[in-house]
């Protein structure tokens, strides 16, 4: 059974630095992995999805790199600003069906 | 943009009253999913739906049921409401097939359900 495990559960950093997000997973026969960004009190906002074959994606300050040998993703947030708090998710799709397996998400605080 | 809108943001009901949460999206996707979300326990699949009259279960449908008679609306329904149930439920759609397969989901602002 597929399990999907973020590490740490919670992070404060200063301002301006740069930041990664770990993401492992345990069964490597995944469809694609996807990062989200979640607001308190508010839904999810995809930030970016790996598909099985790539290694990597890029969106401005953000990068994800995915290896599916070893089970693991990293989120990098480079230059983080008061404006990235929030929790992040990742999520694996199974190649057997349209469901995601999620994270229980990293809870991430920039400090001005 | 993709839009998914959830009827309410926030939702006050008693003890077994039977509860409506509406989920509506206008980019014509397939798949239809409705979670909830409790603290310490994540995201949890409750029911979804890959078309129209088409229903599956999720880890948790029990005491859930679903309704999805058109395609750009998926209706979670709460058959007798109880306390365990409150909690955030978050509506999310996705492309099917193809080239959209390796599409995100979108999902809606969530519905913050209190059962009195």
């Amino acid at each position: 059974k597929q399990e999907v495990t973020q590490i740490p559960a919670a992070l404060s950093v200063p301002e301006g630095e740069n930041l990664v997000l770990n993401c492992s997973f345990t069964d490597s026969a995944i469809y694609n992995l996807q990062w989200f960004r979640q607001d308190p009190g508010k839904g999810l906002t995809s930030l970016l999805l790996i598909q099985s074959s790539q290694r990597e994606q890029t969106s401005g300050r953000l990068n994800a790199s995915l290896d599916k040998s070893s089970g693991r993703s990293t989120l990098y947030i480079a230059a983080s600003q008061p404006g990235d708090s929030a929790t992040y998710l990742c999520a694996v799709r199974p190649y057997s069906n349209y469901q995601l397996i999620w994270g229980a998400g990293t809870k991430l605080i920039i400090k001005p | 943009d993709v839009k998914v809108t959830q009827s309410s943001r926030y939702l006050v009901k008693r003890t077994g009253e039977k509860v409506f949460l509406e989920c509506v999206q206008d980019m014509d996707h397939e798949n239809m999913f409705w979670y909830r979300q409790d603290p310490g326990l994540g995201l949890r699949l409750i029911y979804f739906s890959y078309d129209v009259k088409m229903k599956e279960k999720g880890d948790i449908p029990e005491g859930y049921s679903v309704s999805r008679e058109k395609k750009e609306r998926f209706s979670l329904i709460l058959e007798s409401a109880s306390t365990n149930q409150t909690s955030m439920y978050l509506c999310a759609s996705s492309p099917q097939g193809g080239q959209d397969s390796n599409q995100p989901q979108h999902f809606g602002d969530g519905t913050r359900l209190s059962i009195l």
